[in-house]
């Protein structure tokens, strides 16, 4: 079975400052990616995918993220975190042909001033 | 604009009721999906349907059920709720980029 691991719980910014969080995923094929963003009382947005071709994706909000196979890896990144990005940031990944997605954790962001 | 609501936001229910969440899409997608979340897990997911008529178990079902009748709706039912299944539960729905989920704003259901 495929699985989702974000390594942080709970990472701490300070405004301005650049931000990657980790994902690694688990699964035999090509993956189907996706990094969702859920603000406190929120659902979650979807802020990026990656199906296939250029494994540099840019999502909304300035968000970025790599996939890269030969780390099992997609790690989402932006340059300069604004105080809006505080939230929990969720990793998933589709699994075969089911469009089932599993997800990480989470990764709670916070952002200092 | 296409939208995917859930109804109640908010339910406090007794243990042994029965609780019924509800989850309207106007995506007009064909998949929807429904997964709790509770601290430490991350999402997980209760059920699935891939259209009318159809649904599919997924990884924690027990206690809950699921029937599609129409393309927009996907009632989650809890048919005798237990403290256990406190969480807040989140509707989604896909379409043509079908792993591509759009998600409800969620409802938060408490077990006494």
């Amino acid at each position: 079975a495929q699985s989702v691991t974000q390594p942080d719980i709970h990472i701490t910014v300070s405004e301005g400052a650049s931000l990657e969080l980790r994902c690694n995923y688990s699964y035999g094929a090509t993956p189907y990616l996706f990094w969702y963003v859920q603000s406190p009382g929120q659902g979650l947005q979807l802020l990026l995918k990656y199906f296939s071709g250029d494994t540099l994706v840019q999502g909304i909000k300035g968000f970025e993220a790599e996939f890269k196979r030969s780390q099992s890896s997609f790690n989402l990144r932006k340059p300069s975190v604004h105080w809006s990005d505080a939230a929990e940031y969720f990793c998933a990944v589709g699994e075969g042909s089911n469009y089932k997605l599993t997800f990480g954790k989470g990764t709670l962001l916070t952002v200092n001033p | 604009d296409a939208e995917i609501t859930q109804s109640p936001r908010h339910k406090i229910t007794e243990t042994g009721r029965q609780v019924t969440l509800a989850c309207h899409q106007t995506w007009n997608h064909n998949n929807m999906f429904w997964y709790r979340q509770d601290l430490g897990h991350g999402l997980r997911l209760i059920h699935y349907s891939y259209g009318v008529h159809d649904t599919n178990k997924g990884e924690v079902s027990d206690g809950y059920s699921v029937s599609r009748s129409n393309t927009e709706d996907l009632p989650l039912t809890l048919e005798s709720a237990a403290s256990s299944q406190t969480s807040v539960y989140f509707c989604a729905s896909s379409g043509l980029y079908a792993y591509e989920q759009y998600f409800g704003p969620g409802t938060r259901l408490t077990v006494t």
